[in-house]
């Protein structure tokens, strides 16, 4: 099975900040990976598919780039609104994997 | 507009069995694969299952293979999750989500807002 690991696991930034996540495949996945979004007490949200296909009605402020084993999910510009915890995914094959979550908050 | 609606949680003795139905509507139902997905409150996210648009193949996670079973009703609309002997780790919130493909092959665009399962004596 793929592992998915994810740094950090918690992250604070400032508002206007840009801020990076990275997520490692235990295998190379091509460009099969999703980012996730969760914001507290809410269900998740697709941000990115295919490792940098934005999806439909997310804020460019949003982007994603790799392929094979290494991903980042970069916001340009933190808003207060982006509070949430982001989680990629990988879905090469099954069993389908998450990785552990990466936790943003505003400093 | 796209939406998925859970239903069919609750609180189960260990051992027990439950059947989780998600409605669909907003789409053509029968063109996407679906998911199961769960998530123990303040933990992190679990894939459960998949199920291809017509239900011709279907995967789990080795956590709930044997049991717990997807199925579909095209007709109806409707995602399934068949769940027996319960355990205690299997408490989280279930939700299920639609896939951008007729398989597994875009990632998870569209989720329900979950219906909770506690499995406790």
């Amino acid at each position: 099975d793929i592992q998915m690991t994810q740094s950090p696991s918690s992250l604070s930034a400032s508002v206007g900040e840009r801020v990076t996540i990275t997520c490692r495949a235990s295998q190379g996945i091509s460009n099969y990976l999703a980012w996730y979004q969760q914001k507290p007490g809410k269900r998740p949200k697709l941000l990115i598919y295919a490792a940098s296909t934005l999806q439909s009605g997310v804020p460019p402020r949003f982007s994603a780039s790799g392929s094979g084993t290494d991903f980042t999910l970069t916001v340009s510009s933190l808003q207060p609104e982006d509070v949430a915890t982001y989680y990629c995914q990988a879905y090469i094959s099954a069993p389908l994997t998450f990785g552990q979550g990466t936790r943003l908050e505003i400093k | 507009q796209v939406q998925l609606v859970e239903s069919g949680g609750g609180v189960v003795q260990p051992g027990r069995s439950l059947r989780l139905s998600c409605a669909a509507s907003g789409f053509t139902f029968n063109n996407y694969g679906m998911h199961w997905v769960r998530q123990v409150p303040g933990k992190g996210l679990e894939w459960v299952a998949i199920i291809w648009y017509d239900g011709s193949k279907k995967y789990y996670a080795d956590s709930v293979k044997g049991r717990f079973t997807i199925s579909r009703d095209n007709s109806n609309n409707r995602l399934y999750l068949e769940l027996i002997s319960l355990r205690a780790e299997d408490t989280a919130v279930y939700y299920c989500a639609k896939d951008g493909s007729s398989g597994y092959d875009f990632g998870m665009h569209v989720w329900g807002q979950g219906t909770t399962v506690t499995v406790s004596s």
